[in-house]
């Protein structure tokens, strides 16, 4: 099956400085790599994602790059905001059992100091 | 619109007892999910339900028993409560069980076990 790590585990910049968050991946079969946010006591939300065609995606300060031969994708954060600070997870689809499920990276505790 | 709702969002129960939460998503999806997120924010599925059918079951106790009346819905029965069974359970839903489908995710039940 799938196995996603993902790195840091804990994120601290100041205000305006950017993020960036790593994950690998094992099943090179895997096609689809979403990334999540999830504030305090809420459930994940899709924040951005990018499928094995392209190799970089933006949307506003937030952008994806994939690299499908060293099987490592990253999120880009810019010009962060406080509001940024939450738990990003990195994810990919991969098939096991001749199914497909998500599996998760570890997440990482992004703070964004004002 | 709430897509993915779940209930109850906070359970507190004794050991050995029997509980089950609630999942219903309006998106017209056919996939849905649970999974569980433990207290150091790793997300495992648990099981995948396409078309009211079991898809994705993975190492999970038989005490955990999946149950979807229709494709709208997934509910989760848990019997003879463990305090290893404290986490938060998110249900979640997709459009298919594709290998490129986006899944979003209720707002997770907390289950405290004392």
């Amino acid at each position: 099956g799938e196995n996603v790590e993902q790195h840091p585990s804990t994120l601290s910049v100041q205000e305006g400085d950017s993020a960036v968050i790593k994950c690998t991946y094992s099943d090179s079969a895997s096609n689809y790599f979403p990334w999540y946010k999830q504030e305090l006591g809420k459930g994940p939300q899709l924040i951005i994602d990018i499928r094995s065609n392209v190799g970089e995606k933006k949307d506003q300060r937030i952008a994806v790059t994939l690299n499908k031969t060293a099987k490592h994708f990253s999120l880009h954060i810019t010009e962060t905001q406080p509001e940024d600070s939450a738990v990003y997870f990195c994810a990919a689809i991969g098939s096991g059992a001749g199914s497909y499920q998500l599996t998760f990276g570890k997440g990482t505790k992004l703070s964004v100091i004002p | 619109d709430t897509a993915v709702s779940q209930t109850p969002k906070y359970l507190v129960t004794q050991m050995g007892n029997d509980k089950s939460i609630k999942c219903e998503q309006n998106l017209g999806h056919d996939t849905m999910y649970w999974y569980k997120q433990d207290s150091k924010k790793f997300l495992k599925i648990m099981f995948s339900y396409n078309n009211k059918e079991l898809i994705i079951n993975e190492t999970v106790p038989n005490r955990f028993s999946p149950k979807s009346p229709d494709k709208a819905h997934l509910n989760l029965h848990i019997n003879s409560l463990e305090l290893g069974d404290s986490a938060v359970y998110f249900c979640a839903s997709s459009q298919d069980q594709g290998p490129d489908t986006e899944a979003f995710f209720g707002q997770g039940t907390r289950l405290t076990v004392v």
